[in-house]
Protein backbone atom coordinates (compact mmCIF):
# COMPACT_ATOMS: atom_id res chain seq x y z
CA UNK A 1 0.00 0.00 0.00
CA UNK A 2 1.80 3.04 -1.16
CA UNK A 3 -0.65 5.20 0.75
CA UNK A 4 -2.01 7.80 -2.12
CA UNK A 5 -5.58 6.27 -2.97
CA UNK A 6 -7.46 6.90 -5.75
CA UNK A 7 -11.53 7.02 -6.22
CA UNK A 8 -13.36 5.45 -8.11
CA UNK A 9 -11.35 2.26 -8.96
CA UNK A 10 -13.72 1.73 -11.97
CA UNK A 11 -15.94 4.13 -14.27
CA UNK A 12 -17.86 2.97 -16.96
CA UNK A 13 -18.99 6.20 -19.01
CA UNK A 14 -20.80 7.27 -22.65
CA UNK A 15 -18.96 9.42 -25.24
CA UNK A 16 -19.50 13.12 -24.38
CA UNK A 17 -20.17 13.16 -20.99
CA UNK A 18 -17.48 14.14 -18.11
CA UNK A 19 -16.14 12.58 -14.94
CA UNK A 20 -13.88 13.12 -11.99
CA UNK A 21 -11.30 11.23 -10.71
CA UNK A 22 -10.03 11.60 -7.28
CA UNK A 23 -6.61 11.25 -5.72
CA UNK A 24 -5.53 11.70 -1.94
CA UNK A 25 -1.57 11.87 -1.71
CA UNK A 26 0.10 10.27 1.24
CA UNK A 27 0.40 11.87 4.35
CA UNK A 28 3.06 15.19 4.05
CA UNK A 29 2.82 15.17 0.26
CA UNK A 30 2.68 18.49 -1.33
CA UNK A 31 2.88 17.05 -4.80
CA UNK A 32 0.62 15.42 -7.20
CA UNK A 33 1.07 13.64 -10.70
CA UNK A 34 -1.30 12.41 -12.63
CA UNK A 35 -0.70 9.91 -15.53
CA UNK A 36 -2.78 7.99 -18.19
CA UNK A 37 -1.69 4.65 -19.27
CA UNK A 38 -3.04 3.37 -22.66
CA UNK A 39 -2.17 0.31 -24.53
CA UNK A 40 -1.17 1.85 -27.33
CA UNK A 41 0.43 5.39 -25.69
CA UNK A 42 2.08 3.83 -22.43
CA UNK A 43 2.68 5.62 -19.05
CA UNK A 44 2.00 9.22 -20.22
CA UNK A 45 2.42 12.41 -17.85
CA UNK A 46 -0.35 14.31 -17.80
CA UNK A 47 0.03 17.57 -15.35
CA UNK A 48 1.59 18.24 -11.57
CA UNK A 49 0.51 20.34 -8.77
CA UNK A 50 2.57 21.61 -5.94
CA UNK A 51 0.64 23.00 -2.92
CA UNK A 52 -2.43 24.13 -4.97
CA UNK A 53 -0.74 25.25 -7.93
CA UNK A 54 0.05 23.63 -11.42
CA UNK A 55 3.52 23.25 -11.48
CA UNK A 56 4.08 21.46 -14.80
CA UNK A 57 2.36 20.40 -17.84
CA UNK A 58 2.79 17.30 -20.26
CA UNK A 59 0.11 15.98 -22.81
CA UNK A 60 -2.95 17.09 -20.85
CA UNK A 61 -5.59 17.40 -23.48
CA UNK A 62 -7.66 20.66 -23.57
CA UNK A 63 -10.69 18.32 -22.64
CA UNK A 64 -8.61 17.40 -19.22
CA UNK A 65 -8.00 19.83 -16.35
CA UNK A 66 -7.14 19.18 -13.03
CA UNK A 67 -7.02 21.03 -9.43
CA UNK A 68 -5.42 20.43 -6.17
CA UNK A 69 -7.07 21.32 -3.18
CA UNK A 70 -6.31 23.11 0.29
CA UNK A 71 -6.35 19.68 1.35
CA UNK A 72 -3.90 18.62 -1.23
CA UNK A 73 -6.58 16.52 -2.34
CA UNK A 74 -6.10 16.39 -6.53
CA UNK A 75 -9.37 15.89 -9.05
CA UNK A 76 -8.89 15.35 -13.14
CA UNK A 77 -11.68 16.10 -14.70
CA UNK A 78 -12.54 14.35 -18.28
CA UNK A 79 -14.58 15.85 -20.45
CA UNK A 80 -16.32 15.67 -23.68
CA UNK A 81 -15.11 11.86 -23.59
CA UNK A 82 -13.93 9.79 -26.57
CA UNK A 83 -13.54 6.60 -26.93
CA UNK A 84 -9.84 6.58 -27.28
CA UNK A 85 -9.44 8.49 -23.67
CA UNK A 86 -10.11 4.60 -22.13
CA UNK A 87 -7.04 4.34 -20.08
CA UNK A 88 -5.88 3.60 -16.49
CA UNK A 89 -5.32 6.91 -15.14
CA UNK A 90 -2.69 7.03 -12.03
CA UNK A 91 -2.09 9.35 -9.25
CA UNK A 92 1.54 9.69 -7.70
CA UNK A 93 2.44 12.06 -4.76
CA UNK A 94 5.68 12.98 -3.63
CA UNK A 95 7.21 15.05 -0.58
CA UNK A 96 8.96 17.05 -3.26
CA UNK A 97 12.15 18.27 -2.37
CA UNK A 98 15.54 17.49 -2.52
CA UNK A 99 17.23 15.67 0.20
CA UNK A 100 19.91 13.60 -0.66
CA UNK A 101 18.86 12.57 -4.13
CA UNK A 102 15.51 11.28 -2.62
CA UNK A 103 12.37 12.04 -4.40
CA UNK A 104 10.84 8.79 -5.69
CA UNK A 105 6.93 8.98 -6.48
CA UNK A 106 4.13 7.17 -5.02
CA UNK A 107 1.47 5.43 -7.20
CA UNK A 108 -1.84 5.25 -6.35
CA UNK A 109 -3.92 1.97 -7.49
CA UNK A 110 -5.44 3.75 -10.74
CA UNK A 111 -8.82 4.84 -11.93
CA UNK A 112 -9.52 2.11 -14.66
CA UNK A 113 -11.51 4.64 -17.20
CA UNK A 114 -14.01 2.87 -19.93
CA UNK A 115 -15.85 4.84 -22.37
CA UNK A 116 -18.70 3.14 -24.68
CA UNK B 1 12.99 11.74 -26.82
CA UNK B 2 13.40 8.63 -24.88
CA UNK B 3 16.73 8.71 -22.48
CA UNK B 4 16.84 4.86 -22.10
CA UNK B 5 17.26 1.64 -23.84
CA UNK B 6 15.40 -0.97 -22.38
CA UNK B 7 15.07 -4.80 -23.87
CA UNK B 8 11.52 -5.14 -24.39
CA UNK B 9 10.94 -8.56 -22.43
CA UNK B 10 13.41 -10.90 -20.47
CA UNK B 11 12.57 -14.33 -18.76
CA UNK B 12 14.70 -15.60 -15.57
CA UNK B 13 14.54 -18.74 -13.78
CA UNK B 14 12.82 -18.32 -10.14
CA UNK B 15 15.21 -18.16 -7.07
CA UNK B 16 17.92 -16.93 -9.94
CA UNK B 17 19.04 -13.37 -10.22
CA UNK B 18 17.54 -11.27 -12.66
CA UNK B 19 19.96 -8.58 -14.23
CA UNK B 20 18.12 -5.98 -16.15
CA UNK B 21 20.05 -3.76 -18.56
CA UNK B 22 19.48 -0.10 -19.33
CA UNK B 23 21.46 2.03 -21.95
CA UNK B 24 21.18 5.58 -21.13
CA UNK B 25 23.99 7.43 -22.70
CA UNK B 26 22.75 10.77 -23.29
CA UNK B 27 22.58 10.90 -19.19
CA UNK B 28 23.97 14.35 -18.13
CA UNK B 29 26.13 14.61 -14.96
CA UNK B 30 22.87 16.14 -12.59
CA UNK B 31 20.64 13.00 -13.75
CA UNK B 32 19.86 9.89 -11.48
CA UNK B 33 18.80 6.82 -12.82
CA UNK B 34 15.86 5.52 -11.39
CA UNK B 35 13.81 2.31 -11.45
CA UNK B 36 10.53 1.34 -11.06
CA UNK B 37 8.46 -2.02 -11.57
CA UNK B 38 4.89 -1.97 -12.57
CA UNK B 39 3.22 -5.33 -11.75
CA UNK B 40 0.29 -6.32 -13.79
CA UNK B 41 -2.30 -2.81 -14.07
CA UNK B 42 -1.42 -1.82 -10.19
CA UNK B 43 0.33 1.32 -9.76
CA UNK B 44 4.10 1.66 -10.30
CA UNK B 45 6.49 1.31 -7.96
CA UNK B 46 9.77 2.78 -6.94
CA UNK B 47 12.56 0.23 -6.92
CA UNK B 48 15.71 2.13 -6.82
CA UNK B 49 17.37 5.06 -7.66
CA UNK B 50 21.45 5.70 -8.05
CA UNK B 51 23.57 8.73 -9.38
CA UNK B 52 26.98 7.31 -10.00
CA UNK B 53 27.45 5.02 -7.17
CA UNK B 54 26.10 1.56 -6.59
CA UNK B 55 23.20 1.06 -5.02
CA UNK B 56 21.71 -1.44 -2.82
CA UNK B 57 18.26 -1.81 -0.80
CA UNK B 58 16.08 -4.42 0.33
CA UNK B 59 14.72 -4.99 -2.88
CA UNK B 60 17.22 -5.08 -5.56
CA UNK B 61 21.06 -3.41 -6.63
CA UNK B 62 21.64 -0.94 -8.92
CA UNK B 63 24.86 -1.05 -10.94
CA UNK B 64 26.18 2.07 -12.62
CA UNK B 65 29.06 1.76 -15.28
CA UNK B 66 32.06 4.35 -14.35
CA UNK B 67 30.68 6.51 -17.66
CA UNK B 68 27.32 6.55 -16.33
CA UNK B 69 26.15 5.68 -19.87
CA UNK B 70 24.83 2.31 -18.38
CA UNK B 71 23.38 0.46 -15.38
CA UNK B 72 21.99 -2.76 -14.43
CA UNK B 73 19.27 -3.70 -11.90
CA UNK B 74 19.61 -7.20 -9.89
CA UNK B 75 16.72 -8.73 -8.15
CA UNK B 76 19.13 -11.16 -6.22
CA UNK B 77 17.13 -14.29 -6.00
CA UNK B 78 13.52 -13.57 -8.51
CA UNK B 79 10.49 -15.04 -7.35
CA UNK B 80 7.26 -15.53 -9.18
CA UNK B 81 6.13 -12.33 -7.58
CA UNK B 82 8.77 -10.04 -9.46
CA UNK B 83 7.24 -10.73 -13.07
CA UNK B 84 6.56 -7.04 -14.13
CA UNK B 85 7.75 -4.47 -16.48
CA UNK B 86 10.49 -2.47 -14.89
CA UNK B 87 11.08 0.67 -15.89
CA UNK B 88 14.45 2.65 -16.15
CA UNK B 89 14.05 6.36 -15.98
CA UNK B 90 16.30 9.17 -15.97
CA UNK B 91 15.63 12.49 -14.54
CA UNK B 92 17.44 15.46 -12.81
CA UNK B 93 17.71 15.28 -9.06
CA UNK B 94 14.47 17.51 -8.22
CA UNK B 95 11.82 15.77 -6.81
CA UNK B 96 9.03 17.95 -8.38
CA UNK B 97 10.10 16.58 -11.45
CA UNK B 98 7.70 13.85 -13.76
CA UNK B 99 8.58 10.59 -14.66
CA UNK B 100 9.07 10.28 -18.58
CA UNK B 101 8.48 5.78 -18.50
CA UNK B 102 9.43 4.12 -21.63
CA UNK B 103 8.68 0.77 -22.78
CA UNK B 104 10.17 -0.54 -20.25
CA UNK B 105 11.31 -4.52 -19.86
CA UNK B 106 8.64 -7.36 -18.88
CA UNK B 107 10.35 -9.64 -17.07
CA UNK B 108 8.69 -13.12 -16.54
CA UNK B 109 10.13 -14.93 -13.81
CA UNK B 110 9.55 -19.07 -14.40
CA UNK B 111 9.42 -21.59 -11.96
Amino acid sequence: DSGVTQTPKHLITATGQRVTLRCSPRSGDLSVYWYQQSLDQGLQFLIQYYNGEERAKGNILERFSAQQFPDLHSELNLSSLELGDSALYFCASSVDHFVGGRGEQFFGPGTRLTVL
Amino acid sequence: DAKTTQPPSMDCAEGRAANLPCNHSTISGNEYVYWYRQIHSQGPQYIIHGLKNNETNEMASLIITEDRKSSTLILPHATLRDTAVYYCIVREGNAGNMLTFGGGTRLMVKP
